[in-house]
């Protein structure tokens, strides 16, 4: 069945470095593939995504790869600050739609 | 513009009881997507309705159903409880029902 595959688990970074987070998926039909934040006791919030026909997008400081040959796509954060502190979700979805399927998540620490 | 509200935000309830939970979408959005969020499964999808149909369906028990109304808004119900559904459970909407899913704060569930 569908799998997203994400790591590391736990980043600890030094503010103004840069954090780079990786999933991979199993399903060659997905083509959409957001990041959500999640901070402590809060909602995810999307903040970047990418679709099958884009191989990179770029946001600010965050950025976001696909590799379709390969099944991944990664999450590029630059200069780190403390509020980048937060657990980050990758997902893929196929067609679009409401199916998201969720990596299990990357805890980042940036230390100030 | 208001965001996707859920309703209730906490509910404690006996097992072998139901449960019924509330999202109200962005408005103007047609797609609603139900999520179980927990520290040890991460995020699972539940459920994705579009236009009052179900559209797809994630791999959880039939005691988990839901339901949308002609006005958007979505119900989720979880019959016979036990103490592993515990969870957080996280509505998310979309305007195209295909990106740019946006979720509520969640509705926090415990079962004892």
């Amino acid at each position: 069945g569908e799998n997203v595959e994400q790591h590391p688990s736990t980043l600890s970074v030094q503010e103004g470095d840069s954090a780079v987070i990786k999933c991979t998926y199993s399903d060659s039909a997905s083509n959409y593939f957001p990041w959500y934040k999640q901070e402590l006791g809060k909602r995810p919030q999307l903040i970047i995504d990418i679709r099958s026909n884009v191989g990179e997008k770029k946001d600010q400081r965050i950025a976001v790869t696909l590799n379709k040959t390969a099944k991944h796509f990664s999450l590029h954060i630059t200069e780190t600050q403390p509020e980048d502190s937060a657990v980050y979700f990758c997902a893929a979805s196929i067609n679009g739609g409401g199916k998201l399927i969720f990596g299990q998540g990357t805890e980042l620490s940036v230390k100030p | 513009k208001a965001g996707v509200t859920q309703t209730p935000r906490y509910l404690i309830k006996t097992r072998g009881q139901q449960v019924t939970l509330s999202c109200s979408p962005i408005s103007g959005h047609r797609s609603v997507s139900w999520y179980q969020q927990t520290p040890g499964q991460g995020l699972q999808f539940l459920f994705e309705y579009f236009s009052e149909t179900q559209r797809n369906k994630g791999n959880f028990p039939g005691r988990f159903s839901g339901r949308q109304f002609s006005n958007s808004r979505s119900e989720m119900n979880v019959s016979t409880l036990e103490l592993g559904d515990s969870a957080l459970y996280l509505c998310a909407s979309s305007l195209t029902g295909s990106y740019g899913y946006t979720f509520g704060s969640g509705t926090r569930l415990t079962v004892v």
